[in-house]
């Protein structure tokens, strides 16, 4: 079955500080993959996507590639701000017509702390 | 535009105690999709629906858990007899469906069930 693999955590940097977090992959065929990201008290909402081999996911800053040799999906943001501290969860989805398109498979989540 | 609403926020029960969820997904979303959320986990599928259809139930679902949407539009999930491992956050997400590789689900705030 599909499966998502998140570096443990929790991480913390201080601001202006360089962000990864690693997410590896288990899926059949070509899977959509996602960033969620919940912050404290707030549900959880789609940080950023991508569909297909090669893309680029970008939104506020955190950008992610879809490497399907590696299968990984890793985060990054150049400089993060006490603002994007917030659990992150890699997530990915099987195709349409295939039997896991549209339940989402979640990592287990990373906590992200930024310190001013 | 309202997001996915989720009533109650919390619940706590005592053990042998049956609860019921209501969701209210995004209105023009055909899908609907309920997730459980453990401490320190990421959500896991429970079950979805496609308009009153319910296409799908993960084997975490055990015969205590029922949901239905009876109309298409708001959903609820029952459990019966619950017990202390019921304890978590009930996700629930809606989206729609489409030709499209993937669709995106937004997520309501979650409804939080502590069985003591």
């Amino acid at each position: 079955g599909n499966s998502v693999t998140q570096m443990e955590g929790p991480v913390t940097l201080s601001e202006e500080a360089f962000l990864t977090i690693n997410c590896t992959y288990t899926a059949t065929g070509y899977p959509s993959l996602f960033w969620y990201v919940q912050y404290p008290g707030e549900g959880l909402q789609l940080l950023l996507k991508a569909t297909k081999a090669d893309d680029k996911g970008s939104n506020k800053g955190f950008e992610a590639t879809y490497r399907k040799e590696t299968t990984s999906f890793h985060l990054e943001k150049g400089s993060v701000q006490v603002s994007d501290s917030a659990v992150y969860f890699c997530a990915l989805t099987g195709v349409a017509g295939g039997t896991s398109y549209g339940k989402l498979t979640f990592g287990q989540g990373t906590i992200l702390t930024v310190h001013p | 535009d309202t997001g996915v609403s989720q009533d109650p926020r919390h619940k706590i029960t005592k053990r042998g105690q049956n609860v019921t969820f209501r969701c209210d997904p995004i209105s023009e979303h055909n899908r609907l999709y309920w997730y459980r959320q453990t401490l320190g986990q990421g959500p896991e599928f429970l079950t979805y629906f496609q308009n009153e259809a319910q296409l799908e139930k993960s084997r975490l679902l055990s015969d205590r858990f029922s949901a239905e949407r009876p109309k298409g539009s708001f959903s609820t999930l029952e459990i019966q007899r619950t017990e202390q491992g019921d304890s978590a956050m009930y996700l629930c997400a809606s989206s729609i469906s489409g030709s499209s590789s993937y669709n995106e689900q937004f997520f309501g705030p979650g409804t939080r069930l502590t069985v003591l």
